[in-house]
């Protein structure tokens, strides 16, 4: 089976820094995804991990350990805009990606 | 900027219809997805297609659930016997390589009654 588990709901302040935390255990493993989902909305895309290691985009950075089988998404500088769902999805070697259950962040000011 | 895009915005649909959701991908991918989210549930992979055959798809994509690529630009999802249950929001994805990022379409709301 996949198993993609992040946490149901996160709150953080304006301006703070909050880490969103995934593991995986899945039949394969061909990278890591970051989603942003707003409510009514389609997921867009925020980062891709396929190695160890931290990947920067901005106030965004993702971070990939494959031998635990987990992964971050850390965001700072919050912003009230930044509330939103933030799905964790693992690429498998059979091209398919699943999603976890997604971790609902609010920003409070 | 490329986008997917997909009609209708909102389907509603007497139960036992068939129904068929349409997507354009973005014009130089490749691979393309068909995703499925209950509301207020998560993102529930359905099927993958490439190179004009289906690649993956999950249990959830049965006997019910065919895909198509009828033509150079259109990606279909058809939903046969509709049921309460598949009321839905279904997005269709793009992606230009097996390893890189899906492109999500803004979505169509399936409402079955």
């Amino acid at each position: 089976g996949q198993n993609i588990d992040q946490p149901t709901e996160m709150t953080a302040t304006e301006g703070a820094i909050v880490q969103i935390n995934c593991t995986y255990q899945t039949s394969g493993f061909n990278g890591l995804f970051w989603y942003q989902q707003h409510a009514g909305e389609a997921p867009t895309f925020l980062s891709y991990n396929v190695l160890d290691g931290l990947e920067e985009k901005g106030r965004f950075s993702s971070f990939l350990s494959r031998s635990k089988g987990y992964s971050y998404l850390l965001l700072k500088e919050l912003q009230m805009k930044d509330s939103a769902s933030y799905l964790c999805a693992v690429r498998t070697n059979n091209n398919d990606m699943r999603f976890g259950a997604g971790t609902r962040l609010t920003v409070k000011p | 900027e490329p986008e997917v895009t997909q009609t209708p915005s909102h389907q509603v649909t007497q139960m036992g219809q068939e129904v068929i959701l349409r997507c354009v991908p973005i014009s130089n991918h490749l691979y393309f997805y068909w995703y499925r989210q209950i509301l207020g549930q998560k993102v529930e992979f359905l099927v993958s297609f490439y190179n004009n055959e289906i690649s993956e798809k999950s249990e959830i994509f049965d006997d019910q659930f065919s895909v198509e690529r009828p033509d150079g630009s259109n990606f279909t999802l058809k939903i046969r016997s509709t049921k309460l249950e598949d009321s839905a929001m279904y997005f269709c994805a793009s992606g230009s390589g097996a390893n890189t990022e899906a492109f999500f379409g803004q979505g169509t709301r399936l409402t079955v009654v």
